[in-house]
């Protein structure tokens, strides 16, 4: 069935590389992609997000890519500090569906000093 | 995320107990929605609220009711909790207009024994 995913549930990086996280989508529909982060006992929180009529959208240390002919989606995160350590939601609205997002399970970012 | 705010934030609540969760939003925001998050998975949309007289469905309402008292609240019920129901709930508001980006509250951790 059509489903929002993540290819990795984790992802470990040493502080100051860089890191990606990506998305998959399968609903060739979807038009608006969000990222949020959520830290333990908090509730997602906004970081950026890109309309399907772009391929690139930069944000404060990050950005994120959209490829829509292979449906892809990634948040590229520059010189990870341990405060980036989170789960990463990335989230799609399907064009049909009155502004209802659809959300992946979420990938753990933990980064290392 | 002080514009979103959510009571209780912990609550444990023994099977068949009727149960309350409030949510109260600041930002002016019209659209108010209720998740549940369970470990591994993504959030699922239990009730989304357009204004105060609409209520709809979302993927999973079974065992759920709501109530938009007013433009800034929209309370969350389980008539008669299940075990099942333990999770984490959020609450989140988006505003009219292209800004398609929802806002979320702190979650409430909910404990059916």
């Amino acid at each position: 069935g059509e489903s929002v995913g993540l290819h990795l549930p984790t992802l470990s990086v040493q502080e100051g590389d860089n890191s990606i996280i990506n998305c998959a989508y399968s609903n060739s529909a979807s038009d608006y992609f969000i990222w949020y982060k959520q830290e333990s006992g908090k509730g997602p929180q906004f970081i950026i997000d890109i309309r399907s009529n772009m391929d690139k959208r930069q944000g404060q240390r990050v950005t994120v890519l959209l490829n829509k002919t292979v449906k892809h989606l990634s948040l590229q995160i520059a010189a990870t500090q341990p405060g980036d350590s989170a789960v990463y939601f990335c989230a799609e609205k399907r064009g049909s569906t009155l502004g209802r997002l659809y959300f992946g399970r979420g990938t753990q970012l933990t980064v290392w000093p | 995320d002080a514009d979103v705010t959510q009571t209780p934030r912990n609550r444990i609540t023994k099977t068949g107990k009727r149960i309350m969760l409030e949510c109260s939003q600041t930002k002016g925001h019209d659209r108010m929605y209720w998740y549940r998050q369970d470990p591994g998975l993504g959030l699922q949309l239990i009730y989304y609220s357009f204004d105060v007289k609409d209520i709809n469905k979302g993927e999973i309402s079974d065992g759920y009711s709501v109530s938009r008292q007013a433009q800034a609240k929209f309370s969350l019920s389980l008539e008669s909790a299940i075990p099942n129901q333990t999770a984490l709930y959020f609450c989140a508001t988006r505003g009219q207009g292209i800004n398609e980006t929802q806002y979320f509250g702190p979650g409430t951790r909910l404990l059916v024994l």
